[in-house]
């Protein structure tokens, strides 16, 4: 079945500190990837996304992430983080025509001053 | 986001009440889908609807159903609601699919079932 896996549940980090969030996906065909982000009590807003072209793609607040197709890989990363970051994240895939969004189960962050 | 609205916004309800969540968007999109979020489970699909004719089960439809009234109205009913429906519930939308579909999330409502 296909699924999404993320493999940090809970990151604690300090204002400016690097972050790097992991999500690997199983599906063979071609993906649509994406990043999600839900703000403490706040709907999911779109990140970032990935559908074709350059494997790094670029996203609201400073966020990026990379798609690695041989490691079905799309990591999210930020070179520092804000108080404000602190959040639930979310990635997520669509198999190629099919529509379905399939979400892993996300990683909360919390940043500290 | 305003261009999709979710009434309730907080619900507390009892074991065998029939309950409905409404869905409202002014984005003109085609596509409507309905999840529940739970702790730790991330977000998983009940119902999506493609335009007001076509209605689909998600991953977790047991328990629930919907109706699309028009293109900017998607309503999940949950006929004879339980405990284990406590959760919180999103309605998205999209345009059609390919490189345009991003789903949009509504604000989500939190229904508790005692």
């Amino acid at each position: 079945a296909q699924s999404v896996s993320q493999h940090n549940h809970h990151v604690i980090l300090s204002e400016a500190a690097s972050l790097e969030l992991g999500c690997n996906y199983s599906y063979g065909g071609t993906v649509n990837l994406f990043w999600y982000v839900q703000y403490p009590g706040q709907h999911l807003q779109l990140l970032l996304k990935y559908f074709s072209g350059d494997p790094l793609v670029k996203g609201i607040k400073g966020f990026e992430a990379e798609f690695i197709k041989s490691k079905f890989s799309f990591n999210l990363r930020k070179p520092s983080v804000q108080w404000s970051d602190t959040a639930e994240y979310f990635c997520a895939v669509t198999p190629y025509n099919t529509d379905k969004l399939i979400f892993g189960t996300g990683t909360r962050l919390q940043v500290f001053p | 986001d305003a261009d999709v609205t979710q009434t309730p916004r907080n619900r507390i309800t009892k074991t065998g009440k029939r309950i409905m969540l409404e869905c409202s968007q002014t984005k003109g999109h085609d596509r409507m889908y309905w999840y529940r979020q739970d702790p730790g489970l991330g977000l998983q699909l009940i119902y999506y609807s493609f335009d007001v004719k076509d209605i689909n089960k998600g991953e977790i439809s047991d328990g629930y159903s919907v109706s699309r009234q028009a293109q900017a109205k998607f309503s999940l009913s949950l006929e004879s609601a339980i405990p284990n429906q406590t959760a919180l519930y999103f309605c998205a939308t999209s345009t059609s699919g390919g490189a345009l579909n991003t789903q949009y999330f509504g604000p989500g409502t939190r229904l508790t079932v005692l």
